[in-house]
This record gives C-alpha cells, structure tokens and sequence, in this order.
C-alpha cells in the first residue's frame, strides 16, 4: 500500500517567492497534519484537519502561511512570500482516527535562499 | 518550560549494552504517549505506545509514571541497527487528543 505521498522532495528557491507543498494522505484517512523541523526546534505542528475541516492551526506561524485540504486525498501547504528562516523539512502525516497511529510522509526539504 | 523535554544525548553505547531514555512532560491532561524513531533524513516511525502498565515489545519496555508525568524507555542488547533519534510525543490533552508534541529527540548511537 502507498503511504503519504509528499511533493516535492526538495526544494530550493529565493527570498520572497512562493512556495506550495502538496500532500496525498493515506486511503482512507481522515486525519491530515502538517508538521515542520528544524534543529533549533524539532518537530512542530503547524495545522491538522480532520474529514478536510482545518481544527487546530495555532502552530501556524504567521499569515505568510496558509494550508487546504479541497478534498480527503490531497492537502497543499503554501508559503507567501518565503524567507529564509522558513528553511526547514516540512512533514506531512496521516492517521485513521485521533488516537491512531500517525503515518508520516517523506517530507519536503525547502531551502530559501 | 517545554512542553516535552527530553535528554538530546548523544548516547554512545557498545553492542549488547541496555540503555534507557527519559522523557518529561508538562501537560497533566496528556492522555496519550508515544517513542517514536527517527533516522537520519527520514521521517519519523511509530516504536511503540506507551502504557499505563508499562509494555514491552521485544527488546523495547516503555513506562510511563502519570504522577510524575514521566516516561521512559528501556532498549535491551542495542543492536548497530538501533542506532537512531528517540523521540518523546505526547498528545495534546483532553481538549486536543489530535495534537502530538514532540520532544525534541534523544540520539542513540550504538558501536561495534
């Protein structure tokens, strides 16, 4: 079975650009997160979704930041304008239910340069 | 205070040697408790769940100890494969069962 699809896998690209992250969560899954790590501060969450409806954005760091789920099999992270402090790898994770396990994604590695 | 908080290490240790983790969190809510295993540029892995009762999964035991709020975990005979970050999660508490903290993760490192 495929597990978290995550695209793309790295990605590099200048101060003030856009960048959107895209994620296909397990089948099946109604529960979607969006993490972020970085050495200085582990892993955080920035938002997590369940059945498509965003329930917990407070880790979103600032409006630069935006994510949607337009429907159960994929979710966009997007950043507007990117700066460098927003280098990072960016998970996406999946679970079954609020208790379940959570199945991680790849990740994306961003570098803003 | 972190909400989680974890020893970074690193922990050095020989094949065959046991070594244990200790993890600390700050939300008395937490419900739920969990190591999960990161390796190097991948992506977290679920070890284990923790247990009021405390469980063991092989060469893994987990204990948690909710009075304290502390949690553990014990590896047996470290194996070169074992080597690895060790990260504490907790969720968020009653009100936010979907939430993970993570601790910012114990490294392991076993030599021949």
């Amino acid at each position: 079975d495929a597990g978290v699809i995550q695209s793309p896998r790295h990605e590099v690209t200048e101060m003030g650009q856009e960048v959107t992250l895209r994620c296909k969560p397990i089948s099946g899954h109604d529960y979607l997160f969006w993490y972020r790590q970085t050495m200085m501060r582990g892993l955080e969450l920035l938002i997590y979704f369940n059945n498509n409806v965003p329930i917990d954005d407070s880790g979103m760091p600032e409006d630069r930041f935006s994510a949607k789920m337009p429907n159960a099999s994929f979710s966009t992270l997007k950043i507007q304008p990117s700066e460098p402090r927003d280098s990072a790898v960016y998970f996406c994770a999946s679970s079954s239910g609020q208790r379940e396990t959570q199945y991680f994604g790849p990740g994306t590695r961003l570098l803003v340069l | 205070r972190k909400e989680v908080e974890q020893d970074p290490g690193p922990f050095n240790v020989p094949e065959g040697a046991t070594v244990a983790f200790n993890c600390t969190y700050s939300n008395s809510a937490s419900q739920s408790f969990f190591w999960y295993r990161q390796d190097c540029r991948k992506e977290p892995k679920l070890l284990m769940s923790v247990y009021s009762s405390g469980n063991e999964d092989g060469r893994f035991t987990a204990q948690l100890n909710r009075a304290s709020q502390y949690i553990s975990l014990l590896i047996r005979d470290s194996k070169l494969s074992d080597s690895a970050t060790y990260l504490c999660v907790v969720n968020g508490g009653s009100s936010n069962t979907g939430k993970l903290i993570f601790g910012q993760g114990t490294t392991l490192q076993v030599k021949p």
